[in-house]
This record gives structure tokens, sequence and C-alpha cells, in this order.
């Protein structure tokens, strides 16, 4: 069961740096998003998605942009990294119905930015 | 607008002996709520969730939690910790009320739980 799979793992960038996050789900869930997580902050949820073709801001949108071309995929990109989006990023999927799902999370991927 | 509040940021306890890790929520509508884990480098995974119905929910490694919904809490228990209990913990809550926010989860800043031999 691959469940929610995120890659890279870790990941170092220069300022100025674009990169793609790839997020991809086999469990057929409509509901995917990207959370990041720092010290002291929790997780805060940066774009989400409710299907193919549907996207939206969350809490902290700014510096990146996100697509969902298939059920399967959900790929976070960083146009122009800057050290403030040194990170973990967390993936996330589930089915979206109103009834309190369960939400899968991905291993995590560590962003430096420098 | 919903948040989220974890009093402790960190909980050292000694091994075989309980512990209460806090959280607090507002939120003007009704909410589900739950308790994520995190080990060291790992990603989160679902301890409980309240949903409805009794307020004791039991979840997974013998953590359980209640809501009270006066006090506008769901505070997660243990009776006796074991040190692979180290982790962290993250009290989460969404809205029960349409799709499409139902998995839009509002984190607390998270608890570091220390267990000591």
């Amino acid at each position: 069961n691959a469940g929610v799979t995120q890659t890279p793992k870790f990941q170092v960038l220069k300022t100025g740096q674009s990169m793609t996050l790839q997020c991809a789900q086999d469990m057929n869930h409509e509901y995917m998003s990207w959370y990041r997580q720092d010290p002291g902050m929790g997780l805060r949820l940066i774009h989400y998605s409710v299907g193919a073709g549907i996207t939206d801001q969350g809490e902290v949108p700014n510096g990146y942009n996100v697509s969902r071309s298939t059920t399967e995929d959900f790929p976070l990109r960083l146009l122009s990294a800057a050290p403030s989006q040194t990170s973990v990023y967390f993936c996330a999927s589930s089915y979206d119905r109103a009834s309190g799902n369960t939400i899968y999370f991905g291993e995590g991927s560590w962003l430096t930015v420098v | 607008a919903q948040s989220v509040t974890q009093l402790d940021s960190q909980v050292p306890v000694f091994e075989e002996a309980p512990v209460e890790l806090r959280c607090n929520y507002s939120s003007s509508v009704s909410v589900y709520l739950f308790w994520y884990v995190q080990y060291p480098n790992q990603g989160l995974q679902l301890l409980l969730k309240y949903l409805s119905g009794s307020t004791l929910v039991k979840g997974i490694n013998g953590f359980e939690a209640e809501f009270n919904k006066s006090q506008t809490s769901f505070h997660l228990r243990k009776p006796s910790v074991h040190i692979s209990d180290t982790a962290e913990y993250f009290c989460a809550v969404s809205h029960n009320t349409q799709t499409g926010t139902a998995s839009k989860l509002t984190f607390g800043t998270g608890t570091r739980l220390q267990v000591m031999l």
C-alpha cells in the first residue's frame, strides 16, 4: 500500500531557484492538500484541491503554485525560492465527505533554501 | 474562523506514569476533532478522532480523548506511557458542515511528549 507518496524527501535550493515537490496518492481520494510545518507553529495549510481541475488557497499560499490535472497527483511549485520557505512540507489526502474524513499524510519533504 | 490552542509545548513524564495533553479550540460552527502523532522525521499518524456521539473517544496505542463542548476542549490522555510514546502530538479541528471543508484541518502548535526512564 503506497498511500501518499512525496518526492523528494530532502532538497537544498539556492535563493531564486524554482522547484516542484511531487505528491501522489493511490487511494482515489478527491481531496488533496499541502501543509508546511515550522517549529512552534504546527502545520499550516498552503493550498488544497477538492478534485481534478479545482484548487484553492489555504492559510499561507504566497510563493507557491499548485495544479490538479489528475486525481492522483498534486504537485507544489516554488516559483522563486526564498529562505522563508525553508520548512518541512507535507502532502495529505482524504475522501471529500462531510463526515469526518481520515486524512492521510505523506512522509514529508525537507526543504532548505540558502 | 477556527483556532486550536495546545497549552503545553513540552510535557516530560516518567515511564508508566499517566499523561494528559491539553487542547482547546474555538469555532463558530460544529467541528470534528483529531489528535495526530508525529514520530521523528516521519509524517503524521491519526491517533483518534471525534465526530459525534460518545464524548469519550478511544484511539490507537492506548490513548483516549474526551470532548467537552462546554469547555471547548479535547484533551488527550494515556493512563501509563511507554518510552515509545515519545513524539510530537498535534490537536486539529475541521468543520463538519459541508464537503470541501471537512478535510481542511487547523492544527495546534504541537506538544512534545518526552517519556523518561
